[in-house]
């Protein structure tokens, strides 16, 4: 079943423009990670944010988490071509397999 | 990268065979994951293992089995290939940690498997 749900499912900016990604999901978590996935590749782990956290930073990245709305999202300041990827939400909720509940991610593409 | 290799990388396969994908550490991780990726569905968890010879099931672990005889290998295998089961599988480690520490996972290149 999927937890984290991303909006939009696409999203087209132009190059040096703001990026933000949405996800919601529906249970108590214990984390929630972002994830990059480039195309044909592997994802790749971006950012961690803690349930007991509020905002995370990294280089031009920006998570928020909102657990009483069971949201957070995503932010890329300016942006760059290579930042053109999808992006996935996933959820820890804190069982012992230590097992991620994925969104479906959104396809983010960066004009020149 | 960090130490994970998938192989085969893409494999072509006649409905009905037995298909093994191979996933490879070098960091001796103790979790592993098997997930696939289809349009629309994100990632759905197969199997994963905690341990040598300790594995579970995941959401969509129908038509698969996994081995993990060592650390360093995980095994996954369509016993008996359908259309349905052409996907690109991922498999994943999550690194040790401090407990509840909340580490992310590292993932494999993928292999991409088509039945016909």
């Amino acid at each position: 079943s999927q937890q984290g749900e991303e909006d939009p499912q696409a999203l087209s900016i132009q190059e040096g423009e703001n990026a933000t990604m949405n996800c919601s999901y529906k249970t108590s978590i214990n984390n929630l990670q972002w994830y990059r996935q480039n195309s044909g590749r592997g994802l790749v782990h971006l950012i961690l944010i803690r349930s007991n956290e509020r905002e995370k930073h990294s280089g031009r990245l920006r998570v928020t988490l909102d657990t009483s709305k069971k949201s957070s999202s995503l932010l890329i300041t300016a942006s760059r071509a290579a930042d053109t990827a999808s992006y996935f939400c996933a959820t820890d909720a804190g069982e012992s397999n230590y097992q991620l509940i994925w969104g479906a991610g959104t396809k983010l593409i960066i004009k020149p | 990268d960090a130490g994970i290799t998938q192989s085969p990388r893409h494999k072509v396969t006649e409905t009905g065979t037995p298909v093994t994908l191979r996933c490879h550490q070098t960091e001796n991780h103790r979790y592993m994951y098997w997930y696939r990726q289809d349009p629309g569905h994100g990632l759905r968890l197969i199997h994963y293992s905690y341990g040598v010879k300790d594995t579970d099931k995941g959401e969509v672990s129908d038509g698969y089995s996994v081995s993990r005889s060592k650390t360093e290998d995980f095994l996954l295998t369509l016993e008996s290939a359908t259309s349905s089961q052409t996907s690109v599988y991922f498999c994943a480690i999550r690194k040790r940690g401090p407990l509840r520490g909340g580490h992310g996972y590292t993932f494999g290149s993928g292999t991409r498997l088509t039945v016909v």
